[in-house]
């Protein structure tokens, strides 16, 4: 049971770059969410997946696609990546209980 | 607009002291709050959480308050220990979507 696996753990991209985030869970969460952090800005979601084929926008989407054609999978896509998207992105997954289990994170730097 | 504030970047405690890491809201519609841990270089862990039907909620030696009236919510920790030094994020939702809002972190340091 490998809980939210998040690729790649590193990436650096060159402005106008495009890349996709991955994110994977094993445990059949619904509820799917992405989130950077800043510092001194705490987590802010970028969107987010209530199950297969629906997603929503969430505080900061601006530059981010997502699709959720799968419970297991919910990509992040940067089509044109900007300096501001410097940051650490995380995936979550939602249980039943109330809690996220997040990933370990993706650290993403924009040259 | 925030709607999760935590205004304290930064708390120091002594070791075996009680920690009080404070969370206040402005959406009356959040109903379910969460206190989530973080070290560095690792994506945030679930510490506790609370329904808004409850204003206390306990688990070892983590509670965590609800004042709805204040729209304020409190995690205490005690015995404050050395692997309580992280970051501690405070999140809310309910608020009529899906959403989970968390508050910018308090950077919590246990002194020996």
């Amino acid at each position: 049971n490998a809980g939210v696996t998040q690729t790649p753990k590193f990436q650096v991209l060159k402005t106008g770059q495009s890349m996709t985030l991955q994110c994977a869970q094993d445990m059949n969460h619904e509820y799917m969410s992405w989130y950077r952090q800043d510092p001194g800005m705490g987590l802010r979601l970028i969107h987010y997946s209530v199950g297969a084929g629906i997603t929503d926008q969430g505080e900061v989407p601006n530059g981010y696609n997502v699709s959720r054609s799968t419970t297991e999978d919910f990509p992040l896509r940067l089509l044109s990546a900007a300096p501001s998207q410097t940051s650490v992105y995380f995936c979550a997954s939602l249980d039943g209980g109330g809690g996220y289990t997040f990933g370990s994170g993706t650290r993403l730097t924009v040259v | 607009d925030q709607q999760v504030k935590q205004n304290s970047p930064s708390l120091s405690v002594q070791e075996g002291r009680i920690s009080i890491l404070n969370c206040d809201y402005t959406n009356s519609m959040f109903d379910y709050f969460l206190w989530y841990k973080k070290y560095p270089a690792e994506g945030p862990t679930f510490l506790i959480s609370i329904s808004s039907i409850k204003d206390k909620n306990e688990d070892g030696r983590f509670t965590v308050f609800l004042n709805k009236s204040a729209k304020h919510l409190s995690l205490h920790i005690v015995p404050s220990q050395p692997g309580d030094s992280a970051v501690y994020f405070c999140a809310a939702t309910g608020a009529g979507d899906d959403k989970i809002i968390f508050g910018k972190g308090t950077r919590l340091h246990i002194l020996p």
